[in-house]
């Protein structure tokens, strides 16, 4: 079964630029989503299809695809920003996510 | 404004069966496949099962609980069910239900999601 892999966590401080990866084999070949999602809260999508971006999601967040690796980037980030970001995939019909990834704002 | 409920969630204990319900509203309920998600407690998001809409609307699920749930629909209610037989401490996780913007799972995402529902089995 296919598999992806991110961070457990990642720090950045207030303003500066956060890159959250999700690794996997050939995943550049795949559509991968990120979803943002705070406690107590559902889960929100915040890119689609690699790099699309959902109305309401600020510019802030971009997205990447290619080779092994795709790439959550949030630029100047806010207190806001601090949440789990999950990448997710599908494995033709098998849904897949990332173990997650805690992003800390100092 | 789409919109997902959750409900049905609660206690119960190993081996015991459960049925989560999702009342949808807001768009054409055929016309979209809807997903089930959990989180376990300290865990991450895991896909639990699909179902496509259209009106055959296959279904598919996680090995983790392939046998043991079953996905349905009432067209009539716009409602998404998941029956969950033989639980373990394993199932215990808040349940989401999720939209997705076309009618087969394909390679499209979750949005929106449902606030979810609690499930928890212990002895």
């Amino acid at each position: 079964s296919y598999g992806v892999t991110q961070p457990l966590s990642v720090s950045v401080a207030q303003g500066q630029t956060a890159t959250i990866t999700c690794g996997g084999d050939n995943i550049g070949g795949l559509h991968v989503h990120w979803y943002q999602q705070k406690p107590g809260q559902a889960p929100v999508v915040v890119i689609y299809s690699d790099r699309f971006r959902p109305s309401g999601v600020p510019e802030r967040f971009s997205g990447s695809n290619s080779g092994n690796t795709a790439t959550l980037t949030i630029t100047r980030a806010q207190l806001g920003d601090e949440a789990d970001y999950y990448c997710q995939v599908w494995d033709t019909t098998t849904g897949v996510f990332g173990g997650g990834t805690k992003l800390t704002v100092l | 404004e789409v919109q997902l409920l959750e409900s049905g969630g609660g206690s119960v204990q190993p081996g015991e069966s459960l049925t989560l319900s999702c009342a949808t509203s807001g768009f054409t309920f055929t016309s979209y496949a809807l997903s089930w998600v959990r989180r376990a407690p300290g865990k991450g998001l895991e896909w639990v099962s699909s179902f496509n809409g259209g009106r055959e609307g296959r279904t598919y699920y996680a090995d983790s609980v392939k046998g043991r749930f079953t996905v349905s629909r009432d067209t009539s209610k716009n409602t998404l069910y998941l029956q969950m037989d033989a639980l373990t401490a394993d199932d215990t996780a808040v349940y989401y239900c999720a939209k997705h913007p076309q009618q087969l799972i394909g390679t499209s995402w979750f949005d929106p999601w449902g606030q979810g529902t609690q499930v928890t089995v212990s002895s």
